[in-house]
């Protein structure tokens, strides 16, 4: 499989702040990310993706940073709410084959009210 | 939007005896899905890849006799395990690509959190 880690297995920020998680990838042919979003015992909801051919994208309070050189991803969110406390992964798709998500570690986001 | 369900959503079995565990994309025809495996405080790890009509790809390590994926129909996908052992203890989540996405899209399914005695 893919190797895509997260440089923070935890990140904890006071409501209102802005939260950055970050992500390596290792497989410079992938050409597709996205961000996903996981509550305690619920699958993954999509956040937001981005292409290869991009470096920037943003969403609703959330922006994707793309640097192909370094292969380093990062999620964005501004505001952050108690809400958007849960597990965010990355996942890339490797262009060869039958197009597998294959997913980061895993960073745990925490809002402290 | 897409909606993928999970049935069921928790199962309880003892050792030796077997579990299916349904897959099923409600409002969208899903001519891939995929079957992944998370243990606590673990990422996802792809178990295999089904495509409808056809024998299921299976990762490396995943034992194909043990995982029996069936993808019969265009909107069900069923994994069973077969003589679970504790170690099978895991949260099962399927997703789906379908149709009329892109070739990227996936649609997650709910999970279905299946405990071994």
């Amino acid at each position: 499989g893919e190797s895509v880690g997260l440089h923070l297995p935890t990140l904890s920020v006071q409501e209102g702040d802005n939260s950055i998680i970050n992500c390596a990838y290792s497989n410079s042919a992938s050409d597709y990310f996205i961000w996903y979003k996981q509550e305690s015992g619920k699958g993954p909801q999509f956040i937001i993706d981005i292409r290869s051919n991009m470096d920037k994208r943003q969403g609703q309070r959330v922006t994707v940073l793309l640097n192909k050189t370094v292969k380093h991803l990062s999620l964005q969110i501004a505001a952050t709410q108690p809400g958007d406390s849960a597990v965010y992964f990355c996942a890339e798709i490797n262009q060869t084959g039958a197009n597998n998500l294959f997913f980061g570690t895993g960073t745990r986001l925490t809002v402290i009210p | 939007g897409a909606v993928v369900s999970q049935h069921p959503s928790w199962v309880i079995c003892k050792s030796g005896t077997s579990v299916k565990i349904e897959c099923r994309s409600l409002d969208f025809q899903a001519t891939t899905m995929f079957w992944y495996r998370q243990f606590p405080k673990q990422s996802l790890m792809l178990m295999a890849t089904s495509n409808e009509g056809s024998k299921a790809t299976y990762e490396q390590g995943v034992e194909k006799d043990k995982f029996l994926i069936n993808h019969a129909s265009l909107t069900l996908s069923t994994l069973t395990v077969t003589s679970a052992h504790p170690e099978d203890s895991s949260f099962y989540i399927c997703s789906a690509r379908g149709t009329r996405d892109s070739r990227y899209e996936q649609y997650f399914g709910p999970g279905t959190r299946l405990t071994v005695t």
